[in-house]
């Protein structure tokens, strides 16, 4: 089945610096990779998604980027704020339509 | 809409006990799912489905039984409450976009088995 692999699993940043999530999957069939974000005592809500025919997709101060051939792709925050700070889980769907699996997840933290 | 439903939002059970886990979806979603997550596991899929009357097996699902009579309705059963089931739960719904399947997740319940 399916493997995610997500590093780091905490990350501590100054607030206005850039921030780096990176995830990588094992099934080549895999089509549609979500993030979500999670505060604390919440549910996970999804922040940004890509599709496998696209290579990168931005939504203001997030982006992730998305490299088939390497299998791995990446959640960019610029410009962090406090209000980031959540754990932030990627995840890959393939081998059918409700096969998605998440990776371990990675704490943020956004120091003022 | 509300969303995703569950009820409850904490329940403490003894081993052995059982109990059923609700989740209800406004959307007229066909997709229904229940997760489990536990701290540097991420979340891990127990029982999925399809659409009404259709049911299949995630990654995790000894322990817990499922059904779907109705498109809004998908409990989990928790069959004979174990240690190793303490963790918060959650159900997600999804519907089909082209060939994707974008997921709305319910609140969460939190279960310890003592």
């Amino acid at each position: 089945g399916e493997n995610v692999e997500q590093h780091p699993s905490t990350l501590s940043v100054q607030e206005g610096d850039s921030a780096v999530i990176k995830c990588t999957y094992s099934d080549s069939a895999s089509n549609y990779f979500p993030w979500y974000k999670q505060e604390l005592g919440k549910r996970p809500q999804l922040i940004i998604d890509i599709r496998s025919n696209v290579g990168e997709k931005k939504d203001q101060r997030i982006a992730v980027t998305l490299n088939k051939t390497a299998k791995h792709f990446s959640l960019h925050i610029t410009e962090t704020q406090p209000e980031d700070s959540a754990v932030y889980f990627c995840a890959a769907r393939g081998g059918g339509y409700q096969k998605v699996t998440f990776g371990t997840g990675t704490k943020l933290q956004v120091i003022p | 809409n509300a969303g995703v439903t569950q009820t409850p939002k904490f329940q403490v059970l003894k081993t052995g006990q059982s109990m059923t886990l609700q989740c209800a979806q406004d959307m007229n979603h066909e997709y229904m799912s229940w997760y489990r997550q536990d701290p540097g596991m991420g979340l891990r899929l127990i029982h999925y489905s399809v659409g009404a009357g259709i049911t299949d097996q995630g990654e995790v699902p000894n322990g817990y039984n499922v059904s779907r009579s109705t498109t809004e309705d998908f409990p989990l059963r928790l069959l004979s409450a174990a240690p190793s089931q303490t963790s918060v739960y959650f159900c997600a719904s999804s519907n089909r976009d082209g060939g994707y399947y974008e997921q709305y997740f319910g609140p969460g319940t939190r279960l310890t088995v003592t």
